[in-house]
């Protein structure tokens, strides 16, 4: 089955800096890779997600990054901002039109410091 | 448009004891997965739906965890016996016809004394 794993568990940054999350997969029939924030004690919430066709994505001050070849793609927020703290998980799957279940990685804290 | 409804969000119980939760997709909402989420750990996935066929239950550990989705739309998830390992968040989420996407719940913290 598929195994995904993520890097770092915590990150700290300042307000206003980048903040990059990493991940890799290892079945490369995995095809949908999306991200979710978790606060604390709240459900997962989608934030961005990418499918296998696009090497790279962006919304606002988020962006996401494919590559297929290495199976591993990243998260990247700039310009961070206090709001922006939270548990973020990435997730791969296989769809073949309908939703494969997702397998997570183990989430990164993300601290940012004022 | 409401998100997916679970209830109860919290239940403490003893070992042994059954214990029940309940989901309510998101209307329209064809497919329908229960995840477990341990404490810092990301959600792993118990029982997929398409409508009221249960097609990936692998990771579902049948001796105890039983899960039904009699009319297509609610779900429910049972433990009998709960063991104290069981503590944990139990997450439904839901997800659209020929789309990637789903939408999550809030859970359901369950505590085995």
């Amino acid at each position: 089955g598929e195994n995904v794993e993520q890097h770092p568990s915590t990150l700290s940054v300042q307000e206003g800096d980048s903040a990059v999350i990493k991940c890799t997969y290892s079945d490369s029939a995995s095809n949908y890779f999306p991200w979710y924030k978790q606060e604390l004690g709240k459900r997962p919430q989608l934030i961005i997600d990418i499918r296998s066709n696009v090497g790279e994505k962006k919304d606002q001050r988020i962006a996401v990054t494919l590559n297929k070849t290495a199976k591993h793609f990243s998260l990247h927020i700039t310009e961070t901002q206090p709001e922006d703290s939270a548990v973020y998980f990435c997730a791969a799957s296989y769809s073949g039109g309908g939703a494969d279940g997702l397998t997570f990685g183990k989430g990164t804290h993300l601290i940012i410091q004022p | 448009e409401a998100g997916v409804v679970q209830s109860p969000r919290y239940k403490i119980i003893e070992k042994k004891q059954p214990v029940a939760f309940w989901c309510n997709p998101i209307s329209g909402h064809n497919t329908l997965y229960w995840y477990l989420q341990n404490l810092g750990q990301g959600p792993e996935l118990l029982i997929r739906y398409e409508n009221e066929e249960a097609v990936d239950d692998s990771q579902l550990p049948k001796d105890r965890f039983s899960a039904e989705r009699l009319k297509g739309v609610d779900s429910t998830l049972k433990i009998q016996p709960a063991e104290l390992g069981d503590s944990a968040v139990y997450l439904c989420a839901s997800s659209p016809d020929n789309t990637d996407t789903q939408y999550f719940g809030p859970g359901t913290r369950l505590t085995v004394l």
